[in-house]
């Protein structure tokens, strides 16, 4: 079956380090996103990419960074400047960036120790 | 720029209808999408609609389209326990991003 898959399904970060969240899609899908979830706010965009090779920043990629070096995969690394981590990470992908739905990955629970 | 908003939450019994409102800002056409988010889970497309459509049913769902008033409701009939979860109310905007709402979390009592 075609899907996305997000892992690890729970990440710990301690104090200083750098962690790296895995999204991976068979569904032939150009488009890439990823999102931040905190309790009772919306998906908001951290950074989503068209095509291999290319990524733009979204709404709050301060201490984020992304690389797509092939299709499939689109990996989001928290860096230490993030000073508030602690969230539900949400990747998604479709067709092409249009209309088209986004279909989503069960995410990463990503926690500060 | 667009915002999507929803009330937080909503509590039904079971076998009631349920109907789950959003309002968005975008003023040209557009799409908009009802999402479920079970716990500890993604978010799973359940149906989406263009905005020049009143209606769109499928099997216990209805979607309905106020355009003038830029209201968007889900009604799930025959609520069952198994339809608690945050649903989200999502628009596209035409600078290619979708905009979520902060969802609203329903409660199926026995």
């Amino acid at each position: 079956d075609g899907g996305i898959t997000q892992s690890p399904k729970y990440l710990f970060r301690k104090e200083g380090q750098n962690v790296t969240l895995s999204c991976e899609q068979n569904l032939n899908h150009d488009a890439m996103y990823w999102y931040r979830q905190d309790p009772g706010q919306g998906l908001r965009l951290i950074y989503y990419s068209q095509i291999v090779n290319d990524f733009q920043k979204g709404d709050i990629a301060e201490g984020y960074s992304v690389s797509r070096e092939k299709k499939e995969s689109f990996p989001l690394t928290v860096t230490s400047a993030q000073k508030n981590p602690t969230a539900f990470y949400l990747c998604a992908s479709s067709t092409d960036r249009t209309y088209q739905p986004q279909h989503f990955g069960d995410g990463t629970r990503l926690s500060i120790l | 720029g667009e915002d999507v908003e929803q009330s937080l939450f909503l509590s039904v019994r079971e076998g009631d209808s349920s109907v789950i409102n959003c309002t968005y800002t975008d003023s040209s056409s557009t799409y908009l999408y009802w999402y479920k988010q079970e716990p500890g889970a993604g978010l799973q497309l359940l149906t989406y609609i263009f905005s020049n459509m009143d209606m769109k049913q499928d099997q216990r769902l209805t979607v309905l389209l106020n355009k003038k008033d830029k209201h968007l409701s889900l009604r799930i009939a025959d609520t069952q326990t198994g339809d608690s979860a945050i649903y989200f109310c999502a628009e596209w905007d035409y600078g290619q991003n979708f905009v979520f709402g902060p969802g609203t979390r329903l409660s199926v009592l026995p």
